[in-house]
């Protein structure tokens, strides 16, 4: 009874060819997030929307894009992988409201021939 | 540079002790901190958290300590069990509180708990 689902969990894909990630969600939560782990570091924050409010963090690259067609989705576009990009990336949701934790899935590892 | 800080990559601890984890931040902004326990090819999972306005919060056998004038918080898991052995992620955000704010996290703490 996963609560936020990503898919796939392994992707392969190929230099400079564009790539997506998705996430879905059951617990009907106002805010969904893209975080991106590298090996033996912390999540990093890609970007959230609130609702249909995108908020793009400063040093994400533009090659990251985000898609969020109604509540229960959101997808992470790659326009030009690049090796640097090979990494686990995160989907998270949490409600619209102050101090409530963040709900992760089991990730997407990416990556990059 | 890293505002949160678990300096410790890793901790052994014998079944039935406890274990303490341990996170620094810098930010003195920071009002909400939680802890995620991660398995292997899982995501994070929420353990525990704490506001600012409190200094300790428990939940069966976790207890999270804040002490904001040292910007220190600590995980003790009492007593530690076998399924515990985990990667441990502290993390904080500032402003909002974890649901809008920015959650920055710590690089973890990997923690094995020896039958």
């Amino acid at each position: 009874d996963a609560m936020v689902i990503q898919n796939p969990r392994y992707q392969v894909t190929q230099f400079g060819k564009p790539v997506t990630l998705s996430c879905s969600q059951t617990l009907n939560h106002n805010v969904m997030y893209w975080y991106q782990q590298k090996s033996s570091q912390a999540p990093k924050l890609l970007f959230h929307y609130y609702d249909k409010d995108f908020n793009n963090e400063a040093d994400t690259p533009d090659n990251f894009q985000s898609r969020r067609p109604n509540t229960s989705f959101c997808f992470l576009d790659i326009r030009s992988p690049g090796l640097g990009d090979a990494a686990m990336y995160l989907c998270a949701t949490s409600r619209g409201q102050s101090n409530q934790p963040q709900h992760f899935g089991d990730g997407t590892r990416l990556s990059i021939l | 540079d890293q505002q949160v800080k678990q300096n410790s990559p890793s901790l052994s601890v014998q079944e039935g002790r406890i274990s303490i984890l341990n996170c620094d931040y810098t930010n003195s902004m920071f009002d909400y901190f939680l802890w995620y326990k991660k398995y292997p090819a899982e995501g994070p999972t929420f353990l525990i958290s704490i506001s600012s306005i409190k200094d300790k919060n428990e939940d069966g056998r976790f207890t999270v300590f804040l002490n904001k004038s040292a910007k220190h918080l600590s995980l003790h898991i009492v007593p530690s069990q076998p399924g515990d052995s985990a990667v441990y992620f502290c993390a904080a955000s500032a402003g909002y509180g974890g649901s809008q704010g920015n959650l920055i996290f710590g690089k973890g703490t990997k923690l094995s708990v020896k039958p």
